[in-house]
C-alpha cells in the first residue's frame, strides 16, 4: 500500500520563475492538504483540497495555487518564486472525517 | 499568535529511558485535537499519537503516550525505553474546530530536537 508520494524530491529554482510540485495521496484518501516547512521551523498550513475544490486557504499569497484532480492526487503552483519561498513543501493526505493526517517525504525547493 | 508552544529546542536521553516532551497550546475552543508528529532526517512527518480534548483517558500508542492536562493546557509527549532510532524533529500539533473558515489545518510547533545516545 503505497503511501503519500511526492515529485520531484528536490528542485532549484530562480527568482520569479514558477514550479509545480505533485502529491499522489495514500490509497484510499480523498483530501489533500499542503504544508511549507522552513529551516528550522514547523510546518504552516498552505490549503487543503477536497472534492477538487479549496475548502480552506492558510496565510500565503495569491500566488500560491493549487488544483485536486478527479483521482485525488494533486498540484501546488507558486507564481513569481521569492528568496523566501525556499522551504521543504510537504503534501497531507486524509481521509474525510477522520483525524490522522499522513505526510509525504516533502519536496525540497530552493531559489536562488 | 502562537497556538502551539513547544519550549525545549533539544532533549538528549540515554537509550532505554524514558523521556518526556513538552507542548502547550492555545485555544477559547472546547472541542480540539491534538497531534504529535515526529520528523526524521528523511523529511517525513510521521504521525505518532493524537487526543481529542473529550477524551478522558490519555492517549497511548505502543510506546508513546500523551500526558494530558487540560486546565493547565499542556499535551506532553512521553516516549518510554527510548531507542536509537528515535532520534529525531518533534512536533505538537493542534487542529481546533471545523467551521466554515478553520479547522482543517493543524497548527504546529516548533518542534524539539531528541538525540537518543547509547
Amino acid at each position: 500500500d503505497a503511501g503519500v508520494t511526492q515529485s520531484p524530491t528536490h528542485l532549484i529554482k530562480t527568482r520569479g520563475q514558477q514550479v509545480t510540485l505533485r502529491c499522489s495521496p495514500k490509497s484510499g484518501h480523498d483530501t489533500v492538504s499542503w504544508y511549507q516547512q522552513a529551516l528550522g521551523q514547523g510546518p504552516q498550513f498552505i490549503f487543503q483540497y477536497y472534492e477538487e475544490e479549496e475548502r480552506q486557504r492558510g496565510n500565503f499569497p495569491d500566488r500560491f495555487s493549487g488544483h485536486q484532480f478527479p483521482n485525488y492526487s494533486s498540484e501546488l503552483n507558486v507564481n513569481a518564486l521569492l528568496l523566501g519561498d525556499s522551504a521543504l513543501y510537504l503534501c497531507a493526505s486524509s481521509l474525510e472525517g477522520t483525524e490522522k493526517l499522513f505526510f509525504g517525504s516533502g519536496t525540497q525547493l530552493s531559489v536562488l | 499568535a502562537q497556538k502551539i508552544t513547544q519550549t525545549q529546542p533539544g532533549m538528549f536521553v540515554q537509550e532505554k529511558e524514558a523521556v518526556t516532551l513538552d507542548c502547550t497550546y492555545d485555544t477559547s475552543d472546547q472541542s480540539y485535537g491534538l497531534f504529535w508528529y515526529k520528523q526524521p532526517s528523511s523529511g517525513e512527518m510521521i504521525f505518532l499519537i493524537y487526543q481529542g480534548s473529550y477524551d478522558e483517558q490519555n492517549a497511548t500508542e505502543g510506546r508513546y503516550s500523551l500526558n494530558f492536562q487540560k486546565a493547565r493546557k499542556s499535551a506532553n509527549l512521553v516516549i518510554s525505553a527510548s531507542q536509537l532510532g528515535d532520534s529525531a524533529m518533534y512536533f505538537c500539533a493542534m487542529r481546533e474546530p471545523y467551521s466554515s473558515n478553520s479547522g482543517y489545518a493543524l497548527n504546529f510547533g516548533k518542534g524539539t530536537s531528541l538525540l537518543v545516545t547509547p
